[in-house]
């Protein structure tokens, strides 16, 4: 029963590059969830998106910066044009879906560590 | 927009002694979490609270949520070294499922 897998581990780009982040949500889970982490900070939230959609971007950067869950595969968060701003770490999260009942706390994934060089 | 802050920001105990991290919200919240991060790691879900004033335990640990929704508490006994890490509250208020983590509070136990 495997959790929330994140790949990879550890990204190193260069400024200007692309960043891809993936996310699988925990089996059984469709909604995921997107978190960045500076160096001893706390957990801001982006994105939240559901199959297919986008439900709430509202901590998204409005520009370089998109998500997507399509209907096969996993969650990705893209950073176009990378800057040394963007190095954190980069932690995806998944939920049972609404109406299952019980707790609908997060399962965290091992986050992805992007440095920008 | 909504905002959650925890108090103390960094807190040392000698092992053994009691531990208490204080959560506000500027906003009600429909329901509150409580998640660790051990150093280097990423957080785990501890524990929810729904109701106004509810009071969870957990072994050594005791979660309160405030009677108007806006405010918790996480109280940990006789500290030990194995509860090192940073200790976030995460609140949501109606209608959604997201979740809006409060700063932490980083917890050091010297033995």
């Amino acid at each position: 029963n495997a959790g929330v897998m994140q790949n990879p581990r550890h990204l190193v780009r260069r400024r200007g590059q692309e960043a891809r982040l993936r996310c699988s949500p925990m089996k059984g889970h469709s909604h995921v969830y997107w978190y960045r982490q500076l160096p001893e900070e706390g957990l801001k939230f982006m994105v939240y998106l559901q199959k297919e959609n986008i439900i709430d971007e509202s901590g998204m950067p409005k520009e370089r910066f998109s998500a997507e869950f399509p209907k096969e595969g996993p969650s990705i968060l893209r950073i176009q044009q990378v800057v040394r701003g963007d190095s954190a770490a980069y932690f995806c999260a998944s939920s049972p879906p609404i109406g299952t009942g019980g707790v609908y706390g997060y399962t965290f994934g091992s986050g992805t560590r992007l440095t920008v060089v | 927009g909504q905002q959650v802050m925890q108090i103390p920001q960094y807190q040392h105990v000698q092992e053994g002694e009691d531990f208490t991290t204080y959560c506000n919200s500027s906003t009600t919240l429909s329901n509150i979490q409580w998640y660790k991060q051990r150093p280097g790691g990423h957080p785990v879900f501890l524990i929810q609270l729904v109701k106004s004033g509810e009071v969870k335990k957990q072994k050594r640990l005791t979660f309160q949520f405030g009677e108007a929704k806006k405010n918790s508490s996480l109280h940990i006994t006789a500290t030990q070294t194995t509860d090192v890490g940073t200790y976030f509250c995460a609140g949501s208020t109606s209608g959604t499922y997201k979740y809006i983590f409060g700063t932490g509070t980083r917890l050091k136990v010297l033995a």
